[in-house]
C-alpha cells in the first residue's frame, strides 16, 4: 500500500478563497482522521471519521471548515472562505482500528501545506 | 484534561553522542504513550509506543522510551546518534476511552556531525 495519500503537497490561496483538501488512507484502515499543524498551536485534531461517518468534530475551528468522507477511500477538508490564519500544514491520519487497541497506530499522510495569503 | 509537555524545543547534539528527549505528561486517567518522528517534509512516523506490559519499549533505529508512572514521563532516548536521526520528534499520549491522540509541542533534534 502506497500509505496515507494527501493533495495537493502546497497550496498558495488568496484570502477569501475557498480550498479544499483531500486525502485517501490506507485501504481497509476504517479511521480516519485530520490534524493541523502549527508553529502556536502544535498538532490539533479537527475531526475524525468511523466508517466515513464524522465522530468528533469538536476541533474544528469554525464553521467555515468543513470535512467529508463519501466513502471509504476519500475524504474532504474544505475552508471556505479562506483567512490568512489559516496558513498551517493539515495532516491526514488513517487507523485500522480504532485508538486504544493494542495494536492502534496511526498512519500519517505527508501534509498539505496551505498558505493563505 | 491532558498535556504533553516538551520541555525542550530544540536539541543540538554531536554525531555518536548520547541523546534524551524529554516528555512529561498529566492526565487524570491513565493513558497510552507514543512517540513519533518528522523527518523534513514528510508526515508522521511511529516510533515506538507503550501501551501495557514492560515499561522500556525500543524501536528498530535503536531507540528506546522508558514509561515512569510516579514521574509521569515517556523520555526517549539514544545511546548513539546518527546524523539521519535529525528530525522532529513528537511525544503523543491517547487517555484510555478517548480516541485522540494529543500531541506535545515537538523537539527538534540536530545532529552535528
Amino acid at each position: 500500500d502506497a500509505g496515507v495519500i494527501q493533495s495537493p503537497r502546497h497550496e498558495v490561496t488568496e484570502m477569501g478563497q475557498e480550498v479544499t483538501l483531500r486525502c485517501k488512507p490506507i485501504s481497509g484502515h476504517d479511521y480516519l482522521f485530520w490534524y493541523r499543524q502549527t508553529m502556536m498551536r502544535g498538532l490539533e485534531l479537527l475531526i475524525y471519521f468511523n466508517n466515513n461517518v464524522p465522530i468528533d468534530d469538536s476541533g474544528m475551528p469554525e464553521d467555515r471548515f468543513s470535512a467529508k468522507m463519501p466513502n471509504a477511500s476519500f475524504s474532504t477538508l474544505k475552508i471556505q472562505p479562506s483567512e490568512p490564519r489559516d496558513s498551517a500544514v493539515y495532516f491526514c491520519a488513517s487507523s485500522l482500528v480504532k485508538f486504544g487497541h493494542l495494536n492502534t497506530e496511526a498512519f500519517f499522510g505527508q501534509g498539505t501545506r496551505l498558505t493563505v495569503v | 484534561a491532558q498535556s504533553v509537555t516538551q520541555l525542550d524545543s530544540q536539541v543540538p547534539v554531536f554525531e555518536e553522542a548520547p541523546v534524551e528527549l524529554r516528555c512529561n505528561y498529566s492526565s487524570s486517567v491513565s493513558v497510552y504513550l507514543f512517540w513519533y518522528v518528522q523527518y523534513p517534509n514528510q508526515g508522521l512516523q511511529l516510533l515506538l509506543k507503550y501501551l501495557s506490559g514492560s515499561t522500556l519499549v525500543e524501536s528498530i533505529n535503536g531507540f528506546e522510551a522508558e514509561f515512569n508512572k510516579s514521574q509521569t514521563s515517556f523520555h526517549l532516548r539514544k545511546p548513539s546518534v546518527h546524523i539521519s536521526d535529525t528530525a522532529e520528534y513528537f511525544c503523543a499520549v491517547i487517555p484510555t476511552g478517548a480516541n485522540n491522540l494529543f500531541f506535545g509541542t515537538g523537539t527538534r533534534l540536530t545532529v552535528i556531525p
